[in-house]
């Protein structure tokens, strides 16, 4: 079964801490993708990744980097120096390629960055 | 270059009635999805239309329905309107240039149902 688990709810850090955002996934598909994506207070949803299961490299983009580990089926998520704009909820996907492409979302995470 | 827009940001409905959002893509996209996001379940996705044809559907009834144009411009409706159809309803363009992929999404339609 597709199956999107965020554990965290909700986490808050002091500015300019580093902070990590958990996902674990599952699929029986040997082709998917996942994605995150962040939801700020305005409400609008913003796309940040979505990374191929054949492609394990980690990714970077300026504070943002994900670490995917097909092993334990995770696709985590971090802000190096956490800033207060990064406040938001964080939601992780999971689209089977081979399943006509249903995106299933994890629940979210709140962050909540503390000046 | 402007972004996904959606019409009408906010509607009030009454049960029973349908509705009709309207999404405009990015220029040059031609696919655009539909979610639905609601405090109980969640963002949900509704359905994926890539030239003019539906290419994904979520699990929902059959009142939900949706259309695409050929300028990818993109309607979805719900008919016989029902208190849980209350939710926001985001609509999302995208692009895959090799193995680059881009999404935007709209700022959502809020839908109340009573």
């Amino acid at each position: 079964a597709q199956k999107v688990t965020q554990a965290q709810t909700e986490i808050s850090v002091v500015e300019k801490e580093d902070v990590t955002l958990d996902c674990v996934y599952e699929t029986r598909d040997t082709t998917y993708y996942l994605f995150w994506y962040k939801q700020p207070p305005s409400g609008e949803l913003v796309f940040l990744i979505r990374r191929n299961s054949f492609d394990e490299q980690n990714e970077i983009s300026g504070r943002y980097s994900w670490n995917f580990q097909k092993s334990t089926s995770s696709f985590n998520f971090t802000i190096t120096a956490s800033q207060v704009v990064d406040s938001a909820v964080y939601f992780c996907a999971l689209s089977e390629a081979d399943r006509d492409d249903k995106i299933i979302f994890g629940k979210g995470t709140r962050l909540h960055i503390l000046p | 270059k402007a972004g996904v827009t959606q019409t009408p940001r906010y509607l009030i409905k009454t049960r029973g009635q349908q509705v009709t959002l309207s999404c405009s893509p990015i220029s040059g996209h031609r696919s655009v999805s539909w979610y639905q996001q609601t405090p109980g379940q969640g963002l949900q996705f509704l359905f994926e239309y890539f030239s003019e044809t539906q290419r994904n559907k979520g699990n929902f009834p059959g009142r939900f329905s949706g259309r695409q144009f050929s300028n990818s411009r993109s309607e979805m409706n719900v008919s016989t309107l029902e208190l849980g159809d209350s939710a926001l309803y985001l609509c999302a363009s995208s692009v895959t240039r090799g193995i680059s992929y881009e999404q935007y999404f709209g700022p959502g339609t809020r839908l109340t149902v009573t």
